[in-house]
């Protein structure tokens, strides 16, 4: 199965600022996803990344608060902006391999706003 | 709308004892159905699956059969050991409506195994 890189693994902000996520894969996908993991939470999905256009969000994420890049198939970034202690959470970035495989997630990425 | 239910943890056990998960879920169509586990400090691992009815998932000892009739998917492992101690979610890819190939999670269980 592919293998994701997540960087960073964590890191501490201040609000008002903003974090960029990256993730790569070590072969080319159609499909990345970004998740956010809440403390004691399960994974919501936020987005799909697509390849060459506009990434697709889900209902109550937006692109001004979590603008995604996808410049090609096997990299990915996730811009957490304009940060709030709300956005303190585990960021992860994960991929799809085909029709009838599971996902593979990255080791994602533990953000505490203060 | 798809959904996924687990049962409500924290579950503690000793060593060597008897593990059940229970899931099921909703769904449109035939889903293919997942288990992740994430441990302390990590990000998710995929642990089994199934594509279609009747199959068994397995791995580490863990199984999991898709039972379409009762829709669900529940976790079991003959003899859990303290390394098990992780979160357990189950999920599941939507085979199609709107959501097609996005994955909905439990909420997810927290295992603790003591010595």
């Amino acid at each position: 199965s592919a293998v994701i890189s997540q960087k960073p693994s964590r890191d501490i902000c201040q609000r008002g600022t903003s974090l960029t996520i990256q993730c790569q894969v070590d072969s080319q996908v159609t499909m990345m996803f970004w998740y956010r993991q809440q403390p004691g939470q399960s994974l919501t999905l936020i987005a799909t990344a697509n390849q060459g256009s506009e990434a697709t969000y889900e209902s109550g994420f937006v692109i001004d608060k979590f603008p995604i890049s996808r410049p090609n198939l096997t990299f990915s970034t996730l811009t957490v902006s304009n940060m709030s202690p709300e956005d303190s959470s585990i960021y992860l970035c994960s991929v799809r391999e085909g029709a009838g495989y599971g996902y593979t997630f990255g080791s994602g990425t533990r953000l505490t706003v203060v | 709308g798809n959904s996924v239910t687990q049962m409500e943890g924290p579950v503690t056990l000793s060593e060597e004892a008897f593990l059940t998960i229970n899931c099921t879920y909703t769904a449109t169509g035939y889903p293919s159905l997942f288990w992740y586990v994430q441990y302390p400090g990590e990000g998710l691992q995929l642990l089994l699956k199934a594509t279609k009815a009747d199959d068994k998932g397995s791995n580490k000892g863990f199984e999991a059969t898709y039972r379409k009739e009762t829709t669900s998917f529940h976790l079991e492992k003959g003899s859990v050991q303290v390394s098990d101690s992780a979160v357990y979610f189950c999920a599941l890819i939507n085979a199609g409506g709107t959501s097609y190939g996005k994955l909905t999670f439990g909420q997810g269980t927290i295992l603790t195994v003591h010595p």
